[in-house]
């Protein structure tokens, strides 16, 4: 059973902090790591991916991987209260087409 | 603009009626993928399909049924709706199994 993990939340940050939002997932052979935002009430949408381990920064998001700890992190700079929703953690494992999803962390930034 | 689209976004039925819900693509993805989403539980995935006449079962696929008869359109029939399969349901479509997935609009359906 291919398991991903989030801390459910809610995470509050204040405006202008870095908010960081954490995954772990089960299958050591794991490939390719996505992270959406879902609003409430909307579908997710795509922040990013990535693939290998270290850092990928995108504007104010950069995703880290370390696929020997098992885990994927997406960090948020200068967080601004239209950056409160769920964050979800996707990940593709060894040998499978298909992803599987954490169940999301809220956050919240507060002004 | 290439989109993915849902239909119809909230629906009420019975329980025992069947029920389709549309998926329709525009950006020739072949992949396209069904979930519904439920509190406690995150996005599950029902079934999926690799192109024009495949189909997959995913992880909660008992009660649900698909077909793919050309690649722009993914509907997800529930045979016989059921009052645990009130959820909210969300189709998503890939270029290949390796890129990322873009999802639909969603439909929220309620079965009494």
């Amino acid at each position: 059973q291919k398991e991903v993990e989030q801390n459910s939340g809610p995470l509050s940050v204040p405006e202008g902090a870095i908010a960081s939002l954490n995954c772990t997932y089960s299958d050591r052979g794991s490939q390719s790591f996505f992270w959406y935002r879902q609003y409430s009430g909307k579908s997710p949408e795509l922040i990013m991916f990535i693939y290998s381990n270290g850092d990928k920064e995108d504007g104010r998001f950069t995703a880290q991987l370390n696929k020997a700890s098992q885990y994927v992190s997406l960090l948020i700079r200068d967080s601004q209260p239209s950056d409160s929703a769920t964050y979800l953690c996707a990940v593709r494992g060894s040998g499978y087409s298909t992803l599987t999803f954490g169940k999301g962390t809220m956050l919240l930034v507060s002004p | 603009d290439a989109e993915i689209t849902q239909s119809p976004r909230h629906k009420i039925t019975e329980t025992g009626r069947q029920v389709t819900l549309a998926c329709h693509q525009t950006w020739n993805h072949n992949n396209m993928f069904w979930y519904r989403q439920d509190l406690g539980h995150g996005l599950r995935l029902i079934h999926y399909s690799y192109g024009v006449q495949d189909t997959n079962k995913g992880e909660v696929s008992d009660g649900y049924s698909v077909s793919r008869s050309n690649t722009e359109d993914l509907p997800l029939t529930l045979e016989s709706a059921a009052s645990s399969q009130t959820s909210v349901y969300f189709c998503a479509s890939s270029v290949s199994s390796y890129n990322e997935q873009f999802f639909g609009p969603g439909t929220r359906l309620t079965v009494l």
